[in-house]
């Protein structure tokens, strides 16, 4: 069973469209995140959310718009996409008792 | 604010050798968690490793160890019999204890561990 999911995993599309990445997870835990990495593998966190309330919004362009319908799902929409915006996204999640997170597979993002 | 230092961008290690990859970090406060994570070429995260600050032992799982300082503020990992699967992006992490719902991790920049056989 996969612990957190993400769909799609690549996806290519032309400057300024709209897409939208979905993240899942069944582990129960409380809490996701968005991170973006880019071509130097840098990690930067973008997003957080505890239990469908926001909790770390980053200094990331307002095009991004997360959105969390429960606590299991925190989606991710991307408005008006420019060249900078290719990277890898990932999803994960974690609960309160260790800060442990669990990563989903990433989704390979290139705006061409 | 906390930081997380990882000196090595780059290491290469003979198969079936050992090498450890080092990580300091700075903090303030004294309940917290560290992490190292793998980032194989299929890009997931793994989680390799964790060590709880109030532990004074050192975390193990199979060949890999960790070597924590908590005075120098040090977390290095050591990857014994080194195996050419070990070739991945190593990430070191830092998260506060008793984060309530603000669990963010900080993160070093990685060490990219090339394994030759």
């Amino acid at each position: 069973d996969t612990a957190v999911s993400q769909t799609p995993k690549y996806l290519v599309t032309q400057m300024g469209n709209d897409k939208s990445i979905k993240c899942e997870q069944n582990l129960g835990h409380d809490t996701m995140y968005w991170y973006k990495q880019d071509s130097k593998k840098f990690l930067k966190i973008m997003f957080s959310y505890n239990n469908k309330e926001l909790i770390i919004n980053e200094t990331v362009p307002n095009r991004f718009s997360p959105k969390s319908p429960d606590k299991a799902h925190l989606n991710l929409h991307i408005n008006s996409l420019e060249l900078g915006d290719s990277a890898v996204y990932f999803c994960a999640s974690s609960q309160e008792i260790n800060n442990e997170q669990f990563f989903g597979p990433g989704t390979r993002l290139t705006v061409l | 604010a906390q930081t997380v230092t990882q000196s090595q961008p780059e290491m290469s290690v003979q198969e079936a050798e050992t090498v450890t990859l080092s990580c300091t970090y700075d903090t303030s406060e004294s309940d917290y968690y560290l992490f190292w994570y793998k980032q194989p070429p299929s890009r997931q995260m793994i989680l390799v490793i964790r060590q709880e600050a109030y532990k004074q032992q050192n975390a193990t799982e199979n060949r890999f160890s960790v070597n924590f300082q908590k005075a120098a503020k040090s977390f290095s990992l050591k990857i014994s019999d080194s195996q050419l699967g070990d070739a991945a992006m190593y990430f070191c992490a830092y998260g506060r204890g008793n984060a309530g719902n603000n669990r963010k991790l900080i993160w070093g920049l990685g060490t990219s561990l090339a394994v030759n056989p």
